[in-house]
């Protein structure tokens, strides 16, 4: 069993949609939660960053942690074409006075279509 | 401010052969990790870098090894490649006292024939 599970789609949805994507972990020792965005081709963005249990909202972008569940989701509101991409989830265990290293899903791929 | 920048963005090579990589990172950042992100797959951690010295490493075989050097720039070489090392190969920078925000580079695609 991998340590972070995701869809990895495609997903299809028409502009103007909400779009919920999930990943699923196994290692309870994951304290920070981290979804990127990947254009074809590109290097990963960083879109949000959460530390533990909770939401955290930036604009159209929502990301959601529950530990108790070990499930995380990215919700993003009003789809546009320009959000078509890969999305990864990345965590980490906890910061101990050092970078630690990421364990990502396998990355969704998400159309957003006109 | 330069974001992480990584160079070649492209490279062609052949079985058995050597290849390096370079990376700058994010300006005032003194961590520097290498991921390794095969078609259609999300990242996998090779090592990192912090003060010139290797801190963490993945379960990659010692063909892959490093360096960082005293402006925090890094360089990843691959010796004796495989056909299984085509990839895109990330440097991602960060700041150790900041914790985990970490930022990546467009990445180098390395195929090998």
């Amino acid at each position: 069993q991998k340590e972070v599970e995701q869809d990895p789609g495609p997903l299809s949805v028409p502009e103007g949609a909400i779009v919920s994507l999930n990943c699923t972990y196994s290692n309870s020792a994951f304290q920070y939660f981290m979804w990127y965005r990947q254009y074809s081709r590109k290097g990963p963005e960083l879109l949000m960053y959460t530390y533990s249990s909770g939401n955290k909202e930036d604009g159209r972008f929502t990301a959601q942690v529950d530990k108790s569940s070990k499930y995380i989701s990215l919700f993003i509101r009003d789809s546009q074409p320009s959000d078509s991409a890969t999305y990864l989830c990345a965590m980490s265990p906890l910061y101990g006075g050092a970078t630690n290293k990421l364990i990502f899903g396998t990355g969704t791929l998400l159309a957003v279509q006109p | 401010d330069a974001g992480v920048t990584q160079s070649p963005t492209h490279l062609i090579k052949t079985r058995g052969q050597q290849v390096t990589l370079r990376c700058s990172p994010k300006s005032g950042h003194d961590t520097v990790s290498w991921y390794q992100q095969a078609l259609g797959q999300g990242p996998q951690f090779i090592f990192q870098y912090y003060e010139e010295e290797e801190r963490q490493r993945g379960n990659f075989p010692d063909r892959f090894s490093g360096h960082q050097f005293p402006n925090y720039s890094s360089e990843l070489n691959v010796n004796a490649l495989l056909l299984g090392d085509s990839a895109l190969y990330l440097c991602a920078s960060s700041l150790s006292s900041s914790g985990n925000t970490i930022y990546f580079g467009e990445g180098s695609w390395l195929t090998v024939v």
